[in-house]
């Protein structure tokens, strides 16, 4: 069965850093297509960033330059390290498996992790 | 704002069908599949229709999918309590993956 958990979230000061965690089962993450969609409170789906199987990563302009995604094949985890945060990020998190090659839907979702960035 | 266009809302009574369009240009949804998510409150989105028209196992078939050049439609019918929830649309505009603002269906 295919179950993806986020971790990682928490309240952080503008500008902070933070680094969320999505552990994989049920799938190898390093073989899949991987992404990043967060919601902020209220608000829709706003897509963040995305790693192909073969490493290339791709990031939303909001977040390039501040964000950067990557995985451990050994942990099958998913990682987003977050840094120079802003209010404008707090959002729910959520890691999604991209079904296959983009362009691709996402099959599975993780439950989300909240972020706040507040002072 | 969204690079795809969604209705805010949308309602109708149980058993009724109802209808959610998808717009977006040639960059996006005129060359590519369309997907559909459903969120119940409070939960995390959940696939509800993949390239353009198909339903992954464990969907009923009261949902439908439809793409027509620049645009999509999501079609339920059958409508039920349960069915009242966000409804986002997604494709994919170069490599970058892009959703419409989301419609909340109400089951009146």
């Amino acid at each position: 069965e295919v179950q993806l958990v986020e971790s990682g979230g928490g309240l952080v000061q503008p500008g902070g850093s933070l680094r969320l965690s999505c552990a994989a089962s049920g799938f190898t993450v390093s073989s899949n297509y991987m992404s990043w969609v967060r919601q902020a409170p209220g608000k829709g789906l706003e897509w963040v960033s995305v790693i192909y199987s073969g490493g290339s990563t791709y990031y939303a302009d909001s977040v390039k330059g501040r964000f950067t995604i990557s995985r451990h094949n050994s942990k099958n985890t998913l990682y987003l390290q977050m840094n120079s945060l802003r209010a404008e990020d707090t959002a729910v998190y959520y890691c999604a498996r991209v079904a296959a090659a983009p362009p691709s839907y996402f099959d599975y979702w993780g439950q989300g992790t909240l972020v706040t960035v507040s002072s | 704002q969204s690079v795809l266009t969604q209705p805010p809302s949308v309602s109708a009574a149980p058993g009724q069908k109802v209808t959610i369009s998808c717009s977006g240009s040639s960059s996006n949804i005129g060359n590519n599949y369309v997907s559909w998510y459903q969120q119940l409150p409070g939960t995390a989105p959940k696939l509800l229709i993949y390239d353009n028209n198909k339903r992954p196992s464990g969907i009923p078939d009261r949902f439908s999918g439809s793409k027509s050049g620049t645009s999509a439609t999501l079609g339920i019918t059958g409508l039920q309590t349960g069915d009242e929830a966000d409804y986002y649309c997604g494709t994919w505009d170069s490599s970058d993956v892009v959703f419409g603002g989301g419609t909340k269906l109400t089951v009146l």
